[in-house]
């Protein structure tokens, strides 16, 4: 299977700050990663998918890049109700759909 | 608006069986794959299985491969989790999610799955 690598585990960032989280995939998985957060207490939510489209209704301050190995996604001014745990995802390689190991962003 | 309930969770005892059910509504849920999520707690996501739209093909997770069973009836626009032999390992919220075979775009809230004898 195709292992995913997250990083880092955990962030702390001040409101209006520039927030990146890294996802490398074991193998070429083309562009085929999506994003997710969760909200304490809530269920996940869909944010980018196919790497680097913006799922519909999402705030165009969240976007994602990459493709192959090394994936990008970033907050480009982050809001306090960005604060959540983030995880991308892979499906390269069907089954199993394979989620990162997440990030947890916290507001300093 | 779609939605998504799961229910069926609880308390069993290691060894012991349990049905989770997943009721969808505002969206044709017939045309969708439907895929059950896990979260231990305090734990990141684990996919757990996915069965296309008409019910003909159907894909595990090998950590509940031959105990787990993902079933659907589109009469009732309802997905199952038949899930046999259960251990402490599997104790989590369990999600269903609305997709293709490459993404879940919609959640259910979650229901509850706790393992003690």
């Amino acid at each position: 299977d195709i292992q995913m690598t997250q990083s880092p585990s955990s962030l702390s960032a001040s409101v209006g700050d520039r927030v990146t989280i890294t996802c490398q995939a074991s193998q070429d998985i083309n562009n085929y990663l999506n994003w997710y957060h969760q909200k304490p207490g809530k269920a996940p939510k869909l944010l980018i998918y196919d790497a680097s489209n913006l799922e519909t209704g999402v705030p165009s301050r969240f976007n994602g890049s990459g493709s192959g190995t090394v994936f990008t996604f970033t907050i480009s001014s982050l809001q306090p109700e960005d604060i959540a745990t983030y995880y991308c995802q892979q499906y390269d390689n069907l089954p199993p759909i394979i989620f990162g190991q997440g990030t947890r962003l916290e507001i300093k | 608006q779609v939605q998504l309930v799961e229910s069926g969770g609880g308390v069993v005892q290691p060894g012991r069986s349990l049905r989770l059910s997943c009721a969808a509504s505002g969206f044709t849920f017939s045309t969708y794959p439907i895929h059950w999520v896990r979260q231990a707690p305090g734990k990141g996501l684990e996919w757990v299985a996915l069965i296309s739209y008409d019910g003909n093909n159907k894909y595990y997770a090998d950590s509940v491969k031959g105990r787990f069973t993902i079933s659907r009836d589109n009469s009732k626009n309802t997905l199952y989790l038949q899930m046999n032999s259960l251990s402490a390992d599997d104790a989590a919220i369990y999600y269903c999610a609305r997709g293709t075979y490459r993404l879940l775009d919609f959640w259910g809230q979650g229901t509850l799955v706790t393992v003690s004898s």
